[in-house]
């Protein structure tokens, strides 16, 4: 079973990008899937965000902002979430997934706006 | 609007059963694969088990395989998660979502519902 490795926490300032990585075990490759991310702040459920494959296969979930945004670094075999111009909002749980056979969730990396 | 709307979780002893109850509306029930992810109490996501939207195909996770059967009512709007022979580590809140395509495949799961708690302790 392929494994998706999230760091446990982040911090980033207001206005400033947060970078969330999600590095895909090494018997497969970012490349070939589709990467979705969630987001969950406490005691809610999570919220799709959005999808990202390549730059002319990726998805957006309804409402969700554009300062949300991914991609990948093949080199390093991840998914990117990139969130710009931070908001107190932003502060929450994200998980990253993808479906290799069946679905994958990653750990979570809880993001900190301080 | 769309809507999910669990229902069913609670306490139950080691070894015991239980029926979660996924009430849906708001959109074409059929039209949609259904699935239940859970979370452990401080932990994070694991997906559990799908149904495609004509309930003809279904599918599990190895940890609940043999254990959790996935079923839907689509004339009810209803999918329905029965757990036998539950251990301390199901453990959970568990969450269904719709997943974007009626065949249970490469899609993202949105919305989500509030979620029930299932406890499994003696």
């Amino acid at each position: 079973q392929p494994v998706l490795t999230q760091p446990p926490s982040s911090s980033a300032s207001p206005g400033e990008s947060a970078r969330l990585t999600c590095t895909l075990s090494s018997d497969i490759s970012a490349s070939n899937y589709k990467i979705y991310w969630y987001q969950q702040k406490p005691g809610s459920p999570p919220k799709y965000l959005l999808y990202y494959k390549s730059d002319s296969d990726k998805g957006q979930g309804s409402g969700v902002p554009s300062r949300f945004s991914g991609s990948k670094d093949v080199s390093a075999n991840a998914g990117i979430l990139l969130i710009s111009g931070l908001q107190s909002e932003d502060e929450a749980d994200y998980y990253c997934m993808i479906w290799p056979s069946n679905v994958v969730f990653g750990g979570g990396t809880r993001l900190t706006v301080l | 609007e769309v809507q999910l709307l669990e229902s069913g979780g609670g306490l139950v002893q080691p070894g015991g059963s239980l029926r979660l109850s996924c009430a849906a509306s708001g959109f074409m029930f059929d039209n949609y694969a259904m699935t239940w992810v859970r979370q452990a109490p401080g932990k994070g996501l694991e997906w559990v088990s799908a149904i495609s939207g004509l309930g003809d195909s279904t599918y599990y996770s190895d940890s609940v395989w043999g254990r959790f059967t996935i079923s839907r009512d689509n004339s009810r709007n209803t999918v329905y998660l029965q757990m036998n022979s539950l251990r301390v580590e199901d453990t959970a809140v568990y969450y269904c979502a719709r997943v974007e395509t009626a065949v249970f495949g490469v899609a993202s799961f949105d919305p989500w519902g509030q979620g029930t708690l299932v406890t499994i302790s003696s």
